[in-house]
Protein backbone atom coordinates (compact mmCIF):
# COMPACT_ATOMS: atom_id res chain seq x y z
CA UNK A 1 0.00 0.00 0.00
CA UNK A 2 1.02 3.56 -1.02
CA UNK A 3 -1.30 4.91 1.50
CA UNK A 4 -1.83 8.52 1.29
CA UNK A 5 -0.05 10.61 -1.73
CA UNK A 6 0.18 14.09 -2.61
CA UNK A 7 0.98 15.54 -5.47
CA UNK A 8 3.20 18.28 -5.63
CA UNK A 9 5.41 18.19 -3.04
CA UNK A 10 5.99 21.84 -3.64
CA UNK A 11 4.30 24.97 -5.39
CA UNK A 12 4.84 28.42 -5.75
CA UNK A 13 1.95 30.83 -7.31
CA UNK A 14 1.56 34.20 -8.56
CA UNK A 15 -1.28 35.94 -6.67
CA UNK A 16 -4.67 35.45 -8.52
CA UNK A 17 -3.89 31.76 -9.89
CA UNK A 18 -5.26 28.93 -9.62
CA UNK A 19 -4.26 25.84 -8.95
CA UNK A 20 -5.48 21.56 -7.39
CA UNK A 21 -4.07 20.07 -4.79
CA UNK A 22 -4.27 16.05 -5.20
CA UNK A 23 -4.65 13.89 -2.85
CA UNK A 24 -5.11 9.77 -3.47
CA UNK A 25 -5.37 7.05 -0.31
CA UNK A 26 -5.26 3.09 -2.03
CA UNK A 27 -6.37 1.90 1.90
CA UNK A 28 -10.54 1.83 1.01
CA UNK A 29 -11.08 4.65 3.77
CA UNK A 30 -14.58 6.46 4.08
CA UNK A 31 -13.31 9.73 5.43
CA UNK A 32 -10.81 12.06 3.91
CA UNK A 33 -9.60 15.34 4.91
CA UNK A 34 -7.63 18.72 3.89
CA UNK A 35 -5.47 20.25 6.50
CA UNK A 36 -3.43 23.20 6.45
CA UNK A 37 -0.42 23.73 8.60
CA UNK A 38 0.94 27.35 9.36
CA UNK A 39 3.57 28.09 12.09
CA UNK A 40 2.05 28.20 15.60
CA UNK A 41 -1.19 27.24 15.04
CA UNK A 42 -1.13 23.70 14.81
CA UNK A 43 -3.45 22.02 11.68
CA UNK A 44 -6.67 23.83 11.06
CA UNK A 45 -9.33 21.48 9.23
CA UNK A 46 -10.13 22.91 5.68
CA UNK A 47 -12.70 20.67 4.30
CA UNK A 48 -13.73 17.25 4.57
CA UNK A 49 -15.54 13.97 3.28
CA UNK A 50 -17.78 11.22 5.11
CA UNK A 51 -17.69 9.21 1.72
CA UNK A 52 -18.07 9.53 -1.94
CA UNK A 53 -20.25 12.54 -3.35
CA UNK A 54 -20.28 14.03 0.60
CA UNK A 55 -18.13 17.04 1.39
CA UNK A 56 -18.34 19.68 4.32
CA UNK A 57 -16.98 22.72 5.49
CA UNK A 58 -14.26 22.59 8.11
CA UNK A 59 -12.38 25.47 10.43
CA UNK A 60 -11.20 27.34 7.41
CA UNK A 61 -12.88 26.32 4.41
CA UNK A 62 -12.90 30.13 2.43
CA UNK A 63 -11.01 30.17 -0.69
CA UNK A 64 -11.08 26.29 -1.08
CA UNK A 65 -13.26 24.11 -2.82
CA UNK A 66 -13.53 20.44 -2.66
CA UNK A 67 -15.33 17.03 -4.37
CA UNK A 68 -14.96 13.79 -4.05
CA UNK A 69 -16.36 11.84 -7.20
CA UNK A 70 -14.25 9.00 -5.95
CA UNK A 71 -13.41 6.61 -2.59
CA UNK A 72 -9.80 6.88 -3.54
CA UNK A 73 -9.30 10.68 -4.36
CA UNK A 74 -9.74 14.06 -2.61
CA UNK A 75 -8.54 16.98 -4.79
CA UNK A 76 -8.69 20.84 -2.87
CA UNK A 77 -9.31 23.42 -5.19
CA UNK A 78 -7.39 26.67 -4.95
CA UNK A 79 -9.86 29.39 -7.42
CA UNK A 80 -7.40 32.78 -7.14
CA UNK A 81 -4.54 32.12 -4.95
CA UNK A 82 -3.82 35.04 -2.01
CA UNK A 83 -0.46 35.04 -0.27
CA UNK A 84 -2.71 34.14 2.86
CA UNK A 85 -2.67 30.59 1.36
CA UNK A 86 0.88 29.96 1.88
CA UNK A 87 1.10 27.14 3.90
CA UNK A 88 1.83 23.74 4.07
CA UNK A 89 -1.04 21.27 3.21
CA UNK A 90 -1.73 18.17 4.29
CA UNK A 91 -4.47 15.44 3.64
CA UNK A 92 -5.49 12.83 5.46
CA UNK A 93 -7.92 9.72 5.86
CA UNK A 94 -9.17 6.88 8.25
CA UNK A 95 -11.19 4.21 7.83
CA UNK A 96 -14.47 5.30 9.19
CA UNK A 97 -15.53 8.85 11.07
CA UNK A 98 -18.40 6.78 12.78
CA UNK A 99 -15.68 6.15 15.33
CA UNK A 100 -13.93 8.94 17.01
CA UNK A 101 -10.93 7.34 18.13
CA UNK A 102 -10.01 6.41 14.68
CA UNK A 103 -5.95 6.98 13.62
CA UNK A 104 -6.09 9.33 10.73
CA UNK A 105 -3.12 8.31 8.23
CA UNK A 106 -1.44 11.54 6.38
CA UNK A 107 -0.03 12.43 3.46
CA UNK A 108 3.75 13.67 3.07
CA UNK A 109 2.30 16.93 2.66
CA UNK A 110 2.46 20.40 -0.08
CA UNK A 111 4.21 23.35 0.65
CA UNK A 112 2.30 26.15 -0.82
CA UNK A 113 4.11 29.10 -1.53
CA UNK A 114 1.95 32.36 -3.36
CA UNK A 115 3.67 35.91 -4.08
CA UNK B 1 -15.91 24.58 21.34
CA UNK B 2 -12.98 22.92 21.30
CA UNK B 3 -9.64 23.18 21.99
CA UNK B 4 -6.11 21.75 22.88
CA UNK B 5 -3.47 23.84 24.46
CA UNK B 6 0.51 22.44 24.33
CA UNK B 7 3.16 24.23 26.30
CA UNK B 8 5.13 26.90 24.92
CA UNK B 9 8.34 25.90 22.69
CA UNK B 10 10.39 24.63 21.24
CA UNK B 11 12.45 21.97 23.63
CA UNK B 12 16.07 21.30 23.68
CA UNK B 13 17.41 18.40 25.80
CA UNK B 14 20.29 16.09 25.75
CA UNK B 15 20.49 12.42 24.86
CA UNK B 16 18.95 10.33 27.84
CA UNK B 17 17.16 13.25 29.67
CA UNK B 18 13.33 12.85 30.59
CA UNK B 19 11.05 14.49 28.54
CA UNK B 20 7.47 15.78 29.17
CA UNK B 21 4.76 17.81 26.75
CA UNK B 22 2.63 19.54 28.78
CA UNK B 23 -1.12 19.26 26.87
CA UNK B 24 -4.56 20.41 28.40
CA UNK B 25 -7.79 20.83 26.54
CA UNK B 26 -10.72 21.77 26.35
CA UNK B 27 -14.62 19.81 24.82
CA UNK B 28 -17.52 18.72 26.13
CA UNK B 29 -18.67 14.89 26.50
CA UNK B 30 -15.45 12.38 26.16
CA UNK B 31 -12.83 13.21 23.58
CA UNK B 32 -10.27 10.48 22.47
CA UNK B 33 -6.91 12.01 22.47
CA UNK B 34 -3.88 11.76 20.24
CA UNK B 35 -0.41 12.72 20.30
CA UNK B 36 1.00 12.48 16.77
CA UNK B 37 4.55 13.62 15.72
CA UNK B 38 6.04 14.68 13.00
CA UNK B 39 9.67 14.15 12.02
CA UNK B 40 11.61 16.36 9.53
CA UNK B 41 10.36 16.24 6.30
CA UNK B 42 7.12 14.12 6.64
CA UNK B 43 3.73 14.04 7.86
CA UNK B 44 2.13 13.55 10.76
CA UNK B 45 1.76 10.09 12.29
CA UNK B 46 0.40 8.85 15.07
CA UNK B 47 2.24 8.46 18.37
CA UNK B 48 -0.25 6.83 20.50
CA UNK B 49 -3.76 7.46 21.75
CA UNK B 50 -6.25 7.23 24.87
CA UNK B 51 -10.14 6.73 23.89
CA UNK B 52 -11.28 7.22 27.86
CA UNK B 53 -10.82 8.57 31.27
CA UNK B 54 -7.49 7.14 32.97
CA UNK B 55 -6.49 5.25 29.93
CA UNK B 56 -3.20 5.26 29.46
CA UNK B 57 -1.53 4.65 25.83
CA UNK B 58 2.05 4.18 25.18
CA UNK B 59 4.54 3.64 21.88
CA UNK B 60 8.42 3.50 21.35
CA UNK B 61 8.71 4.75 25.18
CA UNK B 62 6.63 7.06 24.97
CA UNK B 63 3.24 7.86 27.45
CA UNK B 64 0.46 9.44 27.99
CA UNK B 65 -2.85 9.22 30.59
CA UNK B 66 -5.77 10.72 29.74
CA UNK B 67 -6.63 12.83 33.04
CA UNK B 68 -9.99 13.62 33.14
CA UNK B 69 -10.14 15.86 36.67
CA UNK B 70 -7.63 17.62 35.11
CA UNK B 71 -8.34 17.88 31.41
CA UNK B 72 -4.90 16.76 30.61
CA UNK B 73 -2.91 14.16 28.38
CA UNK B 74 0.73 15.21 28.76
CA UNK B 75 3.28 13.13 26.49
CA UNK B 76 6.48 11.72 28.70
CA UNK B 77 9.24 9.88 27.76
CA UNK B 78 12.23 8.79 30.40
CA UNK B 79 15.20 8.93 28.22
CA UNK B 80 14.73 10.54 24.82
CA UNK B 81 17.12 9.75 21.62
CA UNK B 82 18.74 12.24 18.69
CA UNK B 83 15.85 10.16 16.63
CA UNK B 84 13.56 11.45 18.82
CA UNK B 85 13.71 14.89 17.49
CA UNK B 86 10.28 15.82 15.56
CA UNK B 87 7.55 18.04 16.37
CA UNK B 88 4.63 16.52 18.39
CA UNK B 89 0.67 17.94 18.39
CA UNK B 90 -1.44 16.93 20.82
CA UNK B 91 -4.88 16.58 19.10
CA UNK B 92 -8.50 15.41 20.53
CA UNK B 93 -11.63 13.95 18.37
CA UNK B 94 -14.81 14.48 19.67
CA UNK B 95 -17.74 11.83 19.81
CA UNK B 96 -21.30 13.34 18.50
CA UNK B 97 -23.04 14.88 15.64
CA UNK B 98 -20.70 16.13 13.11
CA UNK B 99 -17.90 15.97 14.98
CA UNK B 100 -17.01 12.49 14.04
CA UNK B 101 -13.86 12.51 12.50
CA UNK B 102 -12.76 15.75 13.13
CA UNK B 103 -8.89 16.74 14.89
CA UNK B 104 -8.36 19.54 17.35
CA UNK B 105 -4.78 20.15 17.31
CA UNK B 106 -2.68 22.17 19.64
CA UNK B 107 0.23 24.07 18.11
CA UNK B 108 2.94 21.65 17.87
CA UNK B 109 5.88 21.64 20.39
CA UNK B 110 9.41 21.13 18.60
CA UNK B 111 11.68 18.55 20.33
CA UNK B 112 15.00 19.06 19.50
CA UNK B 113 17.90 16.48 21.21
CA UNK B 114 21.69 16.86 21.12
CA UNK B 115 24.16 13.96 21.40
Amino acid sequence: NAGVTQTPKFQVLKTGQSMTLQCAQDMNHEYMSWYRQDPGMGLRLIHYSVGAGITDQGEVPNGYNVSRSTTEDFPLRLLSAAPSQTSVYFCASSYSNRAHYNEQFFGPGTRLTVL
Amino acid sequence: GNSVTQMEGPVTLSEEAFLTINCTYTATGYPSLFWYVQYPGEGLQLLLKATKADDKGSNKGFEATYRKETTSFHLEKGSVQVSDSAVYFCALSRAGGTSYGKLTFGQGTILTVHP
